[in-house]
C-alpha cells in the first residue's frame, strides 16, 4: 500500500488565494489528522476527523476547513490564504503503531 | 490540557558520545508518550512509544526512552551517537483519548560532530 499520500508537494499562493490540500491514506483508518510545522513550534494541530463525515478543531483552526466525505480522505481548505499560513503541511492517519505521517506540502503565500 | 516541552533547541555531540534529548510533558491521565524523527525535507518517522507496561522502551536505530511517572519525563537516549543520527526530535504526547490527538513538543535539533 501506498500509506499516506499528500498532494501537492508544493505551491505558491498570494494572499487572498484559496486552495485545498488533499491527504490519502489506503490502509482503512479510521483517524486522521492536519498539522502545520512552523520553525520552533513543533506540529500544532489545525483539525482531526474520527471517522467518514465527522471533523473537529484541533489548536489553530481559524483560517481553515476540513472535510471528511470518504474515509481514506482528508482535505484541508484555505479560503482565504494569508501570510500567517506559509508553512509546511503535514497529514497524518492513526495506526497501531502511532500515527503514520505522508511527507508534508510546503506553502509559500506571498 | 496536555502539553510538552522539549528543553534545548539544539544539541551538538561528537561522534561516539551519548546523546540525551530531554522532554517534560504534562497531563492530567496516564499519558501515551512518543518520540519521532525528521530528517531534512522529510516527514515524520515514529522512533519509539510507551503507551502501558515496560517504563524503558526500545526503539529503532538504538534509541530508547525511560517513562519517569514522579518526574513526568520521558528521555531520549543512544550511547553512541553516528553521524546519520543528526535529524530534527519530536516529543509527543496522547492520552488516546479525545480522537487520540498527538500533542508535540517544540523540537530538538541534534547535531553530531565528527
Amino acid at each position: 500500500n501506498a500509506g499516506v499520500t499528500q498532494t501537492p508537494k508544493f505551491r505558491v499562493l498570494k494572499t487572498g488565494q484559496s486552495m485545498t490540500l488533499l491527504c490519502a491514506q489506503d490502509m482503512n483508518h479510521e483517524y486522521m489528522y492536519w498539522y502545520r510545522q512552523d520553525p520552533g513550534m513543533g506540529l500544532r494541530l489545525i483539525h482531526y476527523s474520527v471517522g467518514e463525515g465527522t471533523t473537529a478543531k484541533g489548536e489553530v483552526p481559524d483560517g481553515y476547513n476540513v472535510s471528511r466525505l470518504k474515509k481514506q480522505n482528508f482535505l484541508l481548505g484555505l479560503e482565504s490564504a494569508a501570510p500567517s499560513q506559509t508553512s509546511v503541511y503535514f497529514c497524518a492517519s492513526r495506526s497501531g503503531r502511532g500515527r503514520d505521517f505522508g511527507p508534508g506540502t510546503r506553502l509559500t503565500v506571498t | 490540557a496536555q502539553s510538552v516541552t522539549q528543553l534545548g533547541s539544539h544539541v551538538s555531540v561528537s561522534e561516539g558520545a551519548l546523546v540525551l534529548l530531554r522532554c517534560n510533558y504534562s497531563s492530567s491521565v496516564p499519558p501515551y508518550l512518543f518520540w519521532y524523527v525528521q530528517y531534512p525535507n522529510q516527514g515524520l518517522q515514529l522512533l519509539l512509544k510507551y503507551t502501558t507496561g515496560a517504563t524503558l522502551v526500545k526503539g529503532i536505530n538504538g534509541f530508547e526512552a525511560e517513562f519517569k511517572k514522579s518526574e513526568t519525563s520521558f528521555h531520549l537516549t543512544k550511547p553512541s551517537a553516528h553521524m546519520s543520527d543528526a535529524a530534527e526530535y519530536f516529543c509527543a504526547v496522547s492520552d488516546n483519548n479525545q480522537g487520540g490527538k498527538l500533542i508535540f513538543g517544540q523540537g530538538t535539533e541534534l547535531s553530531v560532530k565528527p
